[in-house]
């Protein structure tokens, strides 16, 4: 079945490069997602890469995928406290409208 | 535009009372989505609605109602609430390659 696995937390320095990973299981996938959660909040779209893409570059955020593996990752640049938060990766299941979400990693960030 | 809209904000309930949680979204989007979202577990899919009078069974739909009412407005009900369905609730709504969600209903069922 469907299945979408990242780390649980990541605590990183201010200023430092966060970098949350996350593995998928369906080679279907159309999109691939990255939602950031803020306490007491709900999803906000972060970015998201076509499943034929390699890299996507938004301003401090570089998301890699890599297909063979099924691997994306989210790497964030000098990375500030209000970058705190957690963060889900999500694939598109096959040719559906359906998200499956991972478990998120709750990024920390200490000065 | 307000996005996804969702109502109420908080809820306390009772084992065995009935509720209906609210969603409306103004982008005119064809499809909508409820969550759930628990400790340690991402979010499942409840139900979603592909589009306007259609629903379909998401992950974990058991214990749950929904109506789309219109393109606007797609609801959720419990009919009997369990403590098991304490949760944070979302909504979304999506574009061709997007969903957009919700602020959050917490629901407690004691």
């Amino acid at each position: 079945g469907e299945d979408v696995e990242q780390s649980l937390f990541l605590s990183v320095r201010e200023g430092d490069s966060s970098v949350i990973n996350c593995t998928y299981t369906d080679s279907s996938s159309t999109y691939l997602y990255w939602y950031k959660q803020e306490p007491g909040a709900g999803l906000q779209l972060l970015t998201y890469i076509f499943s034929n893409m390699d890299m996507k570059q938004d301003q401090r955020l570089t998301v890699l995928l890599n297909k063979k593996d099924k691997h994306l990752s989210l790497r964030i640049a000098d990375t500030q406290t209000g970058d705190s938060a957690i963060y889900f990766c999500a694939e598109s299941m096959g040719n559906t409208d359906k998200l499956i979400f991972g478990t998120g990693t709750r990024l920390q960030v200490f000065p | 535009n307000a996005g996804v809209t969702q109502t109420p904000k908080f809820q306390v309930l009772k084992t065995g009372q009935s509720m209906t949680l609210q969603c409306a979204q103004d982008m005119n989007h064809n499809s909508m989505y409820w969550y759930r979202q628990d400790p340690g577990m991402g979010l499942r899919l409840i139900y979603y609605s592909a589009s306007e009078g259609t629903t379909d069974k998401g992950e974990v739909p058991n214990g749950y109602n929904v109506s789309r009412l219109n393109k606007r407005e797609f609801s959720l009900r419990l009919e009997s609430a369990a403590p098991s369905q304490t949760s944070v609730y979302f909504c979304a709504s999506r574009t061709s390659d997007t969903q957009y969600f919700g602020p959050g209903t917490r629901l407690t069922v004691l």
